[in-house]
């Protein structure tokens, strides 16, 4: 099962919005609601941001959205702020032989 | 608040057996509609997902590190655990613990430990 495929990095300035595409197939991203995306600063775990495509945990800021059309899901946050500096990953079901598979991995940049 | 923490050895020697405990705080790990994961990420690299033990006992694992992973729960003491078994130099990775709904998300993860493989 291949990952995922993310840009590896993205950038913006306050205020300004950014997204991030994830690709996968009709066995993951296409083929289940079941994609989630994950903030990462560095050296810390993963935190939960979006899950079942566009639906936020309690907490999560609104300026972060979800989206899903065919094989790719995109994660934006719009009204960057500086804390948004981080790696985000996304994840998707794929199906009971595979079960989980996480993006490549998109390094966001606030100018 | 739920709370996991990652425990066990930070050393592995090449070919032997990678062994690490999740305590879980703040809740029961037998609480039903929950799983409970192992993922890890090597240094520099992303995240990938090792398996998961669900409230049951059931146990399911990625494909490609099946034959050589166990996941465990110790219900008692409120944790489960990982055995990885002949281990390369790359399984060096930070391992981390999640609680995450079967088929899902991830909502609840430990603070990774880092597993170094190395003679």
């Amino acid at each position: 099962q291949s990952a995922l495929t993310q840009p590896p990095s993205a950038s913006g300035s306050p205020g300004q919005s950014v997204t991030i595409s994830c690709t996968g197939t009709s066995s993951d991203v296409g083929g289940y609601n079941y994609v989630s995306w994950y903030q990462q600063h560095p050296g810390k775990a993963p935190k939960l941001m979006i899950y079942e495509v566009s639906k936020r945990p309690s907490g999560v800021p609104d300026r972060f959205s979800g989206s899903k059309s065919g094989n790719t899901a995109s994660l934006t946050v719009s009204g960057l702020q500086a804390e948004d500096e981080a790696d985000y990953y996304c994840s998707s079901y794929a199906g009971s032989n595979n079960f989980y598979v996480f993006g490549t991995g998109t390094k966001v940049t606030v100018l | 608040q739920l709370q996991l923490q990652e425990s066990g050895s930070g050393l592995v020697k090449p070919s032997q057996t990678l062994s690490l405990t999740c305590a879980v705080s703040g809740g029961s790990i037998s609480s039903g509609g929950y799983s409970w994961s192992w993922i890890r990420q090597p240094p520099g690299k992303g995240l990938e997902w090792i398996g998961y033990i669900y409230h049951s006992g059931s146990t399911y694992y990625n494909p490609s590190l099946k034959s050589r992973v166990t996941i465990s729960v110790d219900r008692s003491k409120n944790q489960f655990s990982l055995k990885l078994s002949s281990v390369t130099a790359a399984d060096t990775a930070v391992y981390y613990c999640a609680r995450g709904r079967p088929r899902n998300y991830f909502d609840y993860w430990g603070q990774g430990t880092l597993v170094t493989v190395s003679s």
